[in-house]
């Protein structure tokens, strides 16, 4: 079966250091890679997707992304996290390599940065 | 960029009573929108893909006479949730596609039934 997985329920970070939040999936094919990110009571806000080319993809608020296909993980990461980073983080995937198909999606991570 | 509407943000209702959704593409057209599920300290759950003038398709489990879908137009779906009951309180979340681009994603409706 299809499937995103986000082993950490919840990470940690101080402020001004790195964070990584994990994703690993479980897909046939060339899939699409996603990660958003949701605050209390809001819709899912995009950070940055992978479709192909440059395993290194750079996002919205200095966020940024490694696709590894041969460990089939698309790692969050950021080099110097912020309290407003404090989010819950779902990495989402597009089975068949295509925005017109329906996204699977992790059960979310939640990010908490202490100052 | 692309933007998705939803509203309203947050309905409280009668047990019994019908809720309606709605979800607008305000500056592009959405020939397919999607709406989802999340429970509390949960991921998403796909409730049906909207197609603009053909019947949505379920995923299973999902009661289509329970939760009615309508994208009659290229920039609206709503979805109806029937004689609502305490269990259908969740918050519920539309998004449109945009083609190769990707997703954008309503800011969610919190529904409570009491």
């Amino acid at each position: 079966a299809q499937s995103v997985a986000q082993p950490e329920d919840q990470v940690n970070v101080a402020e001004g250091n790195p964070l990584t939040v994990k994703c690993t999936y479980s897909v046939s094919g060339n899939p699409y890679l996603f990660w958003y990110v949701q605050y209390p009571n809001r819709g899912l806000q995009f950070l940055l997707k992978y479709i192909t080319g440059d395993n290194l993809v750079k996002g919205s608020y200095g966020f940024e992304a490694e696709f590894n296909k041969s460990q089939t993980s698309f790692h969050l990461k950021k080099p110097s996290a912020l309290v407003s980073d404090s989010a819950l983080y779902f990495c989402a995937v597009s089975p068949y390599g295509g925005a017109t198909n329906k996204l699977i999606f992790g059960t979310g991570t939640l990010l908490a940065v202490q100052p | 960029g692309a933007v998705v509407s939803q509203h309203p943000s947050r309905v409280i209702c009668k047990s019994g009573t019908s809720v309606k959704i709605e979800c607008r593409s305000l500056d592009f057209q959405a020939t397919t929108m999607f709406w989802y599920r999340q429970f509390p300290k949960q991921s998403l759950m796909l409730m049906a893909t909207s197609n603009e003038g053909s019947k949505a398709t379920y995923e299973q489990g999902v009661e289509k006479d329970k939760f009615l879908i309508n994208h009659a137009s290229l920039t609206l779906s709503t979805l109806t949730v029937t004689s609502a009951h305490p269990e259908d309180s969740s918050f519920y979340i539309c998004s449109a596609e945009q083609g190769r681009d990707g997703y954008t994603f309503g800011s969610g409706t919190r529904l409570t039934v009491v």
